[in-house]
């Protein structure tokens, strides 16, 4: 099946700090979801992205669909961005949603 | 518009017994996955529904099966519980297959 790869797999920052977290996976997909973890476990929706750029607010991703990635850019940090960050895809054959293993965001005041 | 609920949100069972977890999707959503979330495993797919049918199954023993109903509510049941069943249930609701999809906040399971 569809292998996800998320990096860095732990990021810290300072607060006001940029980052960038990277999404690799290997086979087509029509499907692409980033999601930020709450500390209770909700998956809250980032963005919906199979392809393109979308910006909301401080973040904004791009997936390149034809070299297999996805970018989510953070930008101006808070330490309420906090949490862990998952990207999901699902493959053109299957309709399974296939997690990475996460980056886990910390921003220091 | 109301989320997907999952109930409930904690529970606590024994080793050997049978449980059942609750997830109510987004209103107009017809298709629902289950995922089991563990340290070890991360976020793992069950199953998807999509219109009473189970459309697709991961990777698990067939001590967990599911079911959808016509409202498309669907819920999900665990039998003959081990300790390794202990784990984050997330369900998420999207309008059709293949689309964006909307978590819940998650059933926490504890086997003892």
């Amino acid at each position: 099946g569809i292998q996800v790869e998320q990096s860095p797999p732990d990021l810290i920052l300072q607060e006001g700090a940029n980052s960038t977290l990277r999404c690799n996976f290997s086979d087509s997909v029509n499907n692409l979801q980033w999601f930020h973890q709450n500390p209770w476990g909700q998956l809250i929706n980032l963005f919906y992205i199979p392809s393109g750029t979308k910006q909301n607010g401080r973040l904004s991703a791009t997936t390149v669909a034809t070299e297999r990635y996805s970018l989510l850019y953070i930008s101006s940090s808070q330490t309420t961005d906090s949490g862990v960050y998952f990207c999901a895809v699902e493959a053109y054959n299957n309709n399974d949603m296939r997690f990475g293993a996460g980056t886990r965001l910390t921003v220091k005041p | 518009k109301a989320g997907v609920t999952q109930t409930p949100r904690y529970l606590i069972k024994t080793r050997g017994q049978q449980v059942t977890l609750s997830c109510s999707p987004i209103s107009g959503h017809r298709s629902v996955s289950w995922y089991q979330q563990t340290p070890g495993q991360g976020l793992q797919f069950l199953f998807e529904y999509f219109s009473e049918t189970q459309r697709n199954k991961g990777n698990f023993p067939g001590r967990f099966s599911g079911r959808q109903f016509s409202n498309s509510r669907s819920e999900m049941n665990v039998s003959t519980l081990e300790l390794g069943d202990s784990a984050l249930y997330l369900c998420a609701s999207s309008p059709l297959r293949n689309t964006e999809a909307f978590f819940g906040q998650g059933t926490r399971l504890t086997v003892v």
